[in-house]
Order: structure tokens, then sequence, then C-alpha cells
């Protein structure tokens, strides 16, 4: 069965404090791993997704990596608006389409 | 830029009533998702539909049920509302073989009483 476990489940950083969050992951055979943000009320928002280990991707403040068990989101220099839940997710094995999420990460930006 | 709508974005619905949310995506996707989401219990896949009149079970199908007459939309039906449904539901869409990315529509949080 394909897991994903996100860490922390909650993160407050200072603005300007750069920091990561985890995403580990279990899966037979991963086609993808996905990151979203999601504000309070809201549908999730996609950011990012990677393929293969090593791949890299990038958009403003945040930057994604994959190696063989595990995704990191780095945060440089956040801002007050990157307060957020960001939600890890991953595809693989023989369930085409579909998507296991971790249960994400709280992220709040003091100003 | 894909779009994915919910007829509501809140509702208020009778312990017993059937309800109806309705998600479209405008941009021709050919997989179509029901979540709902609750603090503490994540994301959990209701039901899904890879083609127009297709349906399969997800995690927690109890309860509910789907309905895609055309690719664009996708229901969900609470045949006999429950308290134990409130919740946040969420519909997204992805574009098909092999692309998985799913895109989620805005939310309707429902209260059932």
């Amino acid at each position: 069965e394909d897991q994903v476990t996100q860490s922390p489940e909650a993160l407050r950083l200072q603005e300007g404090e750069s920091s990561s969050l985890n995403c580990s992951y279990t899966v037979s055979g991963l086609r993808g791993l996905f990151w979203y943000r999601q504000d309070p009320g809201k549908g999730p928002e996609f950011l990012f997704t990677l393929y293969s280990a090593g791949e890299e991707k990038e958009k403003e403040r945040l930057k994604a990596t994959l190696t063989k068990k595990e995704s990191f989101l780095h945060i440089t220099a956040p801002k007050p608006e990157d307060s957020a839940t960001y939600l890890c997710a991953v595809s693989g094995g023989t369930s085409y389409g579909k998507l296991t999420f971790g249960q994400g990460t709280i992220l709040t930006v003091h100003p | 830029d894909v779009k994915v709508t919910q007829s509501s974005r809140y509702l208020v619905k009778r312990t017993g009533e059937k309800v109806f949310l309705e998600c479209v995506q405008d941009m021709d996707h050919e997989n179509m998702f029901w979540y709902r989401q609750d603090p503490g219990l994540g994301l959990r896949l209701i039901y899904f539909s890879y083609d127009v009149k297709m349906k399969e079970k997800g995690d927690i199908p109890e309860g509910y049920s789907v309905s895609r007459e055309k690719k664009e939309r996708f229901s969900l039906i609470l045949e006999s509302a429950s308290t134990n449904q409130t919740s946040m539901y969420l519909c997204a869409s992805s574009p098909g073989r092999p692309q998985e990315t799913q895109y989620f529509g805005p939310g309707t949080r429902l209260l059932v009483l």
C-alpha cells in the first residue's frame, strides 16, 4: 500500500527564515510526486510535479527536490503570504490516476 | 489555466435530504474525482471516473453515489444525508494518461443538521 508521511506537522517561521518541509513516501514504481498549497477554506492549488530522483523545480521562493525515498519543499526567505498548508501526494503502482496524499504541513510565517 | 468549478461554496441541509454536489471542468480532462477533507483525516477519495458514464469506488464510497453523463461534469450524490457527512467536499480533474496531475475546485463546505 502506498504511504506518504509529511513532517513536521506544523512549522512556524519568522519572515526571511528559510526552511524545508519533508515528504517521505513508500510506493511501488513511483510515477509522480506532487506538491500542493492549500489556504484555509479553499481547494488545493497545484505547485509542482516531480517524476524522477534528482529532479528539481522552482517557483518564486519555493523549490521542490526529489530523491528515491523523499521529497523536500525548500522555502527561501518566506513571507507571511506563504502561510498555508502544504500537501504532498504520490502516484504509482497499478492505481493509475489515483493519488495518495500526506496529512500536510501547516506553515505559519510571522512578520 | 485549468478551471474546476463547484456548484456551491457553502450548503446547509437537513438529515435525510438528498444532496447533489456538482463539479464542472473546462479543460476536456478525462479523469474526475470527488474527495472529502476532514481535520486530522486528510483527503479521502470517495469516487472517481476515468471516462463518461464510468465510475469507480474510492476509499470511502458508503452513503454516496456519482453521475457522469457528460465529460465535463461529475456529480456527487448523498442519497440520504447524515450528520457524519458534514465535511469539506473537493472535486478534482486530471488530463488522462500519462498525465496524473490533479487540479482542484474551490470546495463545498456542507453542513448537515
